[in-house]
C-alpha cells in the first residue's frame, strides 16, 4: 500500500523559513516523480512544484509564486521528499500536501498534508 | 500559464441525480485534463486521467470527456459520498494548473 506521510508544518512569521518532509513508502520511491500541491484556507488546489526521478535527471520546476523562494529535494536512499521553503508570506499559509506525479502529469497519490501557517 | 475554467463554481443535486461539471482551458490542451474529488480534511482523489480514463478502483458511475479546450465530468448516479468539491486539471504545459472547484452539496 502506497504511504505518504508529510511533517514539518507549524507556525512561522513572515519572512521566516520551514522545511516540510514527506516520508514515502509501499513504492520504488527512487523512480518516482514527485511534487507538492497546497490549499490555502477557503481556496482551492494550487500545484507548488515538483521533481523527477534521479534517472530522468532529478529536475525540478515551480510554479511561479514560489519560484525562487522554494526548493524541492529528495533523499533517495531514506525515501523522503524534501520542500525548503525560505522568505515566507502570508498567502503561503496552506494545507501543503505531498504527491506522487505520473509522466503524463497528473497526480495519483496523495498524502494526508500539512498544515502550514505564516503569521506575526 | 494555462488557465482552467470550471462550472458551474457550486451545484445543488440529490442522492441518484446525474451531474455533470463541466472545464474549459484557456487554450487547446489535447487530452490532458485530469479530475480529482476533494472531501475535508481528506486527501485529495485521482478519479479520471487523460481525459476519460478511469482510474483504478474508481466507481464506474464516474465518466471523462473531451477533448481540445472542454472537457466534462459525469456522474451518472450522485451517491451519498459523492458530496465533495470537483477539481479539474491541465497537465498539457510544465506549469501545472487547477481549476477553481465546483462544490457539489446535497439538495
Amino acid at each position: 500500500e502506497v504511504q505518504l506521510v508529510e511533517s514539518g508544518g507549524g507556525l512561522v512569521k513572515p519572512g521566516g523559513s520551514l522545511r516540510l518532509s514527506c516520508g514515502a513508502s509501499g513504492f520504488t520511491f527512487s523512480n518516482a516523480w514527485m511534487s507538492w500541491v497546497r490549499q490555502a484556507p477557503g481556496k482551492g488546489l494550487e500545484w507548488v512544484g515538483r521533481i523527477k526521478s534521479i534517472t530522468n535527471g532529478g529536475t525540478t520546476e515551480y510554479a511561479a509564486p514560489v519560484r525562487g523562494r522554494f526548493t524541492i529535494s529528495r533523499d533517495d536512499s531514506k525515501n523522503i521528499l524534501y520542500l525548503q521553503m525560505i522568505s515566507l508570506i502570508t498567502e503561503d499559509t496552506a494545507v501543503y500536501y505531498c504527491t506522487t506525479l505520473q509522466t503524463r502529469g497528473y497526480f495519483d497519490q496523495w498524502g494526508q498534508g500539512t498544515l502550514v501557517t505564516v503569521s506575526s | 500559464d494555462i488557465q482552467m475554467t470550471q462550472s458551474p463554481s457550486s451545484l445543488s443535486a440529490s442522492v441518484g441525480d446525474r451531474v455533470t461539471i463541466t472545464c474549459r482551458a484557456s487554450q487547446s490542451i489535447s487530452n490532458y485534463l485530469n479530475w480529482y474529488q476533494h472531501k475535508p480534511g481528506k486527501a485529495p482523489k485521482l478519479l479520471i486521467y487523460a481525459a476519460s480514463s478511469l482510474q483504478s478502483g474508481v466507481p464506474s458511475r464516474f465518466s471523462g470527456s473531451g477533448s481540445g479546450t472542454d472537457f466534462t465530468l459525469t456522474i451518472s448516479s450522485l451517491q451519498p459520498e459523492d458530496f465533495a468539491t470537483y477539481y479539474c486539471q491541465q497537465s498539457y504545459s510544465a506549469s501545472l494548473t487547477f481549476g477553481q472547484g465546483t462544490k457539489v452539496e446535497i439538495k
